[in-house]
C-alpha cells in the first residue's frame, strides 16, 4: 500500500529557505509522476508543482518559479520541494501525490513564514 | 480567483442527490479531463473521480462524475452524513502549463 510522509516543515522568516522531503514506502514510486499541493489556512488547495518519472520535465505554477526547485530520488523513493526567498503568502500546509491524478496524498507538513 | 470556478457551498439532506458543478475553458476542461477530490475535516484530500467519470478502486458508486464542453459535474447520490466535506475539481490548463484547482464547494448534510 502506498504511504507517503512529508517532513521538512516548519517557521521560518521571509526570505528564509526550507527543503521538503516526501518519503513513500511504496514499490511504485519511481514509476509515477509525484505533485506537491498546498493549503494556506482556511483556504481552498493550489497546486505548486510536479515533476515525472525521471525528473527529466518539471512545472511550477507561476506565483513559486525561480524560487521553488522540485526534484526525486527514486533510489531513496523520494521527492523534494527546495522553497527560497520565502514569503508570508507562502504559509500552508505542503502535501505531497503520487500518481498521474494524485491518487494518494501524504499527511501534510506546516510551513510556516513570519519574522 | 480560481482558474476553475465552483460555488461555495451546497447542501442536501440525507437521501438525497446533490451535485456540484466546476466551470472553466476551453484551456483547461474543455481539452483535458476533470478529476475530484474530497477533503474530510482535518484531513488530507483523497482522489474520489479521475479522468471526469472514473472512480479509483474502494470509493462507492454513490459518486460520480461526468463532463460537457467545459463544465465538469460531480453527483452524490444518497447522500450520508459523513459525505460532509470540501470536494475540489482539477483540471491541466494547457495555455498556463498548470494543474489548476476550482475554489472547493464545502457539502453540508442537513
Amino acid at each position: 500500500e502506498v504511504q507517503l510522509v512529508e517532513s521538512g516543515g516548519g517557521l521560518v522568516q521571509p526570505g528564509g529557505s526550507l527543503r521538503l522531503s516526501c518519503a513513500d514506502s511504496g514499490v511504485t514510486f519511481g514509476a509515477n509522476w509525484m505533485t506537491w499541493v498546498r493549503q494556506a489556512p482556511g483556504k481552498g488547495l493550489e497546486w505548486v508543482a510536479n515533476i515525472n518519472q525521471d525528473g527529466s520535465q518539471k512545472y511550477y505554477v507561476d506565483s513559486v518559479k525561480g524560487r521553488f526547485t522540485i526534484s526525486r530520488d527514486n533510489a531513496r523513493n523520494s521527492l523534494y520541494l527546495q522553497m527560497n526567498s520565502l514569503r508570508a503568502e507562502d504559509t500552508a500546509v505542503y502535501y505531497c501525490a503520487i500518481g498521474d491524478h494524485c491518487d494518494h496524498w501524504g499527511q501534510g507538513t506546516l510551513v510556516t513564514v513570519s519574522s | 480567483q480560481s482558474v476553475l470556478t465552483q460555488s461555495p457551498s451546497a447542501s442536501g439532506t440525507p437521501g438525497q442527490r446533490v451535485t456540484i458543478s466546476c466551470s472553466g475553458s476551453s484551456s483547461n476542461i474543455g481539452t483535458y479531463n476533470v478529476d475530484w477530490f474530497q477533503q474530510l475535516p482535518g484531513t488530507a484530500p483523497k482522489l474520489l473521480i479521475y479522468s471526469n467519470n472514473q472512480r479509483p478502486s474502494g470509493v462507492p458508486d454513490r459518486f460520480s462524475g461526468s463532463k460537457s464542453g467545459s463544465s465538469g459535474s460531480l453527483a452524490i447520490s444518497g447522500l450520508q452524513s459523513e459525505d460532509e466535506a470540501d470536494y475540489y475539481c482539477a483540471a491541466w490548463d494547457g495555455r498556463l502549463n498548470a494543474w489548476v484547482f476550482g475554489g472547493g464547494t464545502k457539502l453540508t448534510v442537513l
